[in-house]
């Protein structure tokens, strides 16, 4: 399995909903990551995960969670968000020691 | 912030030309990566240069670093409609896995 999966492709969430991404991956990879990419601008890392631990976290508000609950699974979860979180999040992973990052399709958040 | 601007901001050829992106980036590298971004879907690696390379090749593609002026560029000969996506360049300043994408360049190849 040579692939990153996200899941839902789309979702479509109010301000006061709870809900969470998802991203998968079983290439034996350690380090994984979470960015946030608006329309026609370039990806910004939010969180890394490195060996199941958080390595990185780029400031990002805490209405933002992510959770790595083993090697292969990383989760986002999210509550209270604002309209303008509306964007695609990507997930990444890494083989240790490396530099290429293996990207997930994506999930497109809209916040209503 | 962004390490690297990139130029063109959008770039529109025939099927067949040669493609050129330019990517300047600010603080010292160990190496630099390109990648490609379909219309609004995942980013997909296309190749890394290391600081101490002038040239790599891979396939129709060809990335040029100059560490003195802190550019790259990445060439993709005989263009296909296939190859209109988003180029992104990318660095890791420091090292370690915190990747700082390019502003990207829009490529647009037309039949």
């Amino acid at each position: 399995d040579t692939e990153v999966t996200q899941t839902p492709k789309h979702l479509v969430m109010g301000m006061t909903n709870k809900k969470s991404l998802k991203c998968e991956q079983h290439m034996g990879h350690r380090a994984m990551y979470w960015y946030k990419q608006k329309a026609k601008k370039p990806p910004e890392l939010m969180f890394v995960y490195s060996y199941e631990k958080l390595s990185i976290n780029e400031s990002v508000p805490s209405r933002f969670s992510p959770e790595c609950p083993n090697s292969s699974l990383l989760n986002l979860h999210l509550h209270a968000l604002q309209p303008e979180d509306s964007a695609l999040y990507l997930c990444a992973s890494s083989r240790r020691g490396e530099e290429t990052q293996y990207f997930g399709p994506g999930t497109r958040l809209l916040v209503l | 912030s962004q390490q690297g601007e990139e130029d063109p901001q959008a770039l529109s050829i025939q099927e067949g030309e040669n493609a050129t992106m330019n990517c300047s980036y600010k603080t010292s590298i160990n190496n630099l990566q390109w990648y490609r971004q379909n219309s609004g879907r995942g980013l997909v690696h296309l190749i890394l240069i290391r600081s101490n390379e002038r040239e790599k090749h891979s396939g129709r593609l060809r990335v040029t670093l100059d560490t003195s002026k802190k550019s790259s560029s990445l060439l993709i000969t005989a263009s296909r409609a296939a190859d209109t996506a988003s180029y992104f360049c990318a660095t890791a300043p420091g090292g370690g896995n915190k990747l700082t994408f390019g502003t990207g360049t829009q490529l647009k190849v037309e039949l």
